[in-house]
């Protein structure tokens, strides 16, 4: 089935530095998104990502939905602590109104302060 | 706060116990799902409703059985469960437009369920 690979698994950075992560998958998708999920929490969405090329920014994240519409990168410009988290990206491919949505396995994140 | 919202937060059942978790949203969303994620994994898709039909069921066991009483409603109801079905279930919503138009996925807190 559909699966995405999505890296790094782990970062552990220091408050200030700008992070950057990445998906990539053998099948095309329509859309994509990226969520942050805090620990006892749901995932929150950060960015959705309907075009190919699009670049989409949300404050201090940045996403872009890559032209071969088969990968997708985030990044996270002057870390703060609060941005600690598990970030997945996932990507939706069928047209229909409802659609599955396949998840990366996820980049944790840890920001020294 | 999330605009999904699911209870309980935390439910502790024993195998031979019937429970149900509820979840709820008034966005007008016309999709509804049930996943379930264990730690440090994703979440698994395990159902979809799609106008309060059932769309996608991701080969689940019989011992969970949803139930979608109106488009604002969502149960999952639990019976017989293993102590390998403890995890994080979550909800979610998406618009679910008819003309086929991408929503994201908006997910509620979740419900932690421990089998003992």
């Amino acid at each position: 089935g559909q699966q995405l690979n999505q890296s790094p698994q782990s970062m552990f950075i220091q408050e200030g530095e700008d992070v950057s992560m990445n998906c990539t998958s053998s099948s095309i998708f329509n859309t994509w998104l990226w969520y942050k999920q805090d620990p006892g929490e749901g995932p929150v969405l950060l960015i959705a990502l309907y075009k190919a090329g699009e670049l989409t920014s949300n404050g201090r994240l940045t996403a872009q939905f890559g032209i071969t519409r088969k990968d997708s990168f985030l990044n996270i410009s002057a870390s703060i602590p609060s941005d600690v988290g598990i970030y997945f990206c996932a990507g939706q491919s069928s047209s229909g109104n409802t659609g599955k949505l396949i998840f990366g396995q996820g980049t944790t994140l840890q920001v020294k302060p | 706060d999330t605009e999904v919202t699911q209870t309980p937060k935390h439910l502790v059942m024993g195998m031979t116990n019937k429970k149900s978790l509820k979840c709820e949203q008034h966005m007008g969303h016309r999709a509804m799902y049930w996943y379930k994620q264990k730690a440090k994994k994703p979440p698994e898709l395990m159902f979809v409703y799609s106008y309060e039909k059932l769309s996608i069921n991701e080969s689940v066991p019989s011992r969970f059985s949803p139930e979608c009483p109106n488009s604002s409603l969502l149960n999952l109801h639990l019976h017989a469960l293993q102590p390998e079905d403890s995890a994080l279930y979550l909800c979610a919503s998406s618009q679910g437009s008819p003309q086929g138009a991408p929503s994201p996925l908006h997910f509620g807190n979740g419900t932690r369920l421990t089998v003992t």
